[in-house]
């Protein structure tokens, strides 16, 4: 596609439930970011895959978080147990690093409220 | 560890007059800096990118200026709109990797 896209736009979970976020990034773009945004800040670093391999996850919360690139391409973002604390706005990067500027193209997020 | 502040955090201003977002980092070894836009409810947009070796970029109403070794970005925004009501974000990687670090944004008003 022309752009960053991710699924679902809205998630409401009831706390404790498995919720996972889906992030297709621009084709050929090798590089993959995860960012979670609270209410009136700004976004927080989670993740970063180059290709398929996670290279950095030092941004993820806790251990119920996990991510996923297994292809080098579609990205999921998975939570397991949700907890209120968890509400945030989930962003989804991609850049093409085989260019000079490294820009970093966004999605429109995910809205995960957990009730 | 890198810290990105914008000041001031919040701003209204009458259309049509030209003002300036502020933006500083600590650690000046950074690769490049962009500057984004985000609207309620929407994802992020890249309004503009400047690469270390680059002093300031310029795209229409907008010129996004870089000073490295004191560690500050400005965006002038000329002749505003209200169409430019927004969360104005800049947003740093460290020199060398992508990892970004944002700055908590200013939320612009501009009053018809």
């Amino acid at each position: 596609g022309a752009g960053v896209s991710q699924s679902p736009r809205y998630k409401v979970a009831k706390r404790g439930q498995d919720v996972a976020l889906r992030c297709d990034p621009i084709s050929g773009h090798v590089s993959l970011f995860w960012y979670q945004q609270a209410l009136g800040q700004g976004p927080e670093f989670l993740t970063y895959f180059q290709n398929e391999a996670q290279l950095d996850k030092s941004g993820l919360p806790s251990d119920r978080f996990f991510a996923e690139r297994p292809e080098g391409s579609v990205s999921t973002l998975k939570i397991q147990r949700t907890q209120q604390e968890d509400s945030a706005v989930y962003l989804c990067a991609s850049s093409d690093s085989g260019t000079a500027s490294y820009e970093q193209y966004f999605g429109p997020g995910t809205r995960l409220t957990v009730t | 560890k890198q810290e990105v502040t914008q000041i001031p955090a919040a701003l209204s201003v009458p259309e049509g007059e030209n003002l300036v977002l502020n933006c500083s980092f600590t650690d000046s070894a950074i690769y490049n800096l962009q500057w984004f836009r985000q609207d309620p409810g929407k994802g992020l947009t890249s309004l503009l990118l400047i690469q270390s070796s680059q002093r300031e970029q310029t795209s229409g109403r907008l010129n996004a200026s870089l000073d490295k070794s004191s560690g500050r970005s400005t965006l002038y925004i000329a002749a505003s709109q209200p169409g430019d009501s927004a969360t104005y974000l800049c947003a740093v990687p460290p020199g060398g990797y992508q990892k970004v670090t944002f700055g908590t944004g200013t939320k612009l008003q501009v009053i018809p």
